[in-house]
């Protein structure tokens, strides 16, 4: 079966900094999304990505956050300013066009600022 | 505004019995209904999807779950667990299928020997 992979499995930062996460979506896939998972919550949408633009974030995707499809393959979700509370698992998924096909969902990034 | 809620923080299960897992969802209409399985170090990973039609709907792993309208319900089952079937399970629900989930808070399942 095809995979969405991410990485790193885990990022360790300094708040404050800037944090880039990485997302390789299956190949034909066009729609792309960031979830992710405090600790001992739940999984929570962050935003969705279609035709290189935002077409839904949630009320948690401030101006902190970012997304960005630089070239072909990836996907990235970045965090301008870390704060102690973005330490998450942070989920990557795709999908393709097809009404019935499903989101493929990533291993996840843990991320832990300190 | 839709939730899903899984009322079961941690089910422990003998290996060889059935297992339920429970879902309640609030919506206005009918949504999309999925059940998602994560394994330890493992990205979420579709068990089944509801969407219309019959209302009992076959999974991947031997797993089955049943719409039932009247009770807000989407619980999932299966006849007799293995010990890999020890993961966390989340229930979500979704006005389209695209992808903007509302996950529950998941249910941690133990397999005992």
């Amino acid at each position: 079966e095809p995979e969405v992979t991410q990485t790193p499995s885990h990022q360790v930062t300094q708040m404050g900094q800037e944090v880039i996460l990485r997302c390789v979506p299956i190949s034909n896939h066009l729609y792309f999304y960031w979830y992710r998972q405090i600790l001992g919550q739940k999984v929570e949408f962050l935003v969705s990505f279609y035709n290189n633009e935002i077409s839904e974030k949630s009320e948690i995707f401030d101006d902190q956050f970012s997304v960005e499809r630089p070239d072909g393959s990836n996907f990235t979700l970045k965090i301008r300013s870390t704060k102690l509370e973005d330490s998450a698992m942070y989920f990557c998924a795709s999908r393709s066009v097809d009404f019935n096909e499903k989101l493929f969902f990533g291993s996840g990034t843990q991320l832990s600022v300190l | 505004a839709q939730s899903v809620t899984q009322p079961d923080i941690h089910i422990t299960v003998s290996e060889g019995a059935s297992l339920e897992l429970r879902c309640n969802y609030s919506y206005g209409a009918t949504p999309y209904l999925f059940w998602y399985v994560q394994s330890p170090g493992q990205g979420l990973q579709l068990l089944l999807k509801y969407f219309s039609g019959d209302t009992l709907v076959q999974g991947i792993k031997g797993f089955e779950a049943e719409f039932k309208r009247s009770q807000s319900s989407f619980n999932l089952r299966k006849p007799s667990v293995h010990w890999s079937d020890a993961a966390e399970y989340f229930c979500a629900v979704g006005t389209d299928s695209w992808g903007k989930f509302q996950f529950g808070a998941g249910t941690q399942v133990v397999v005992t020997p």
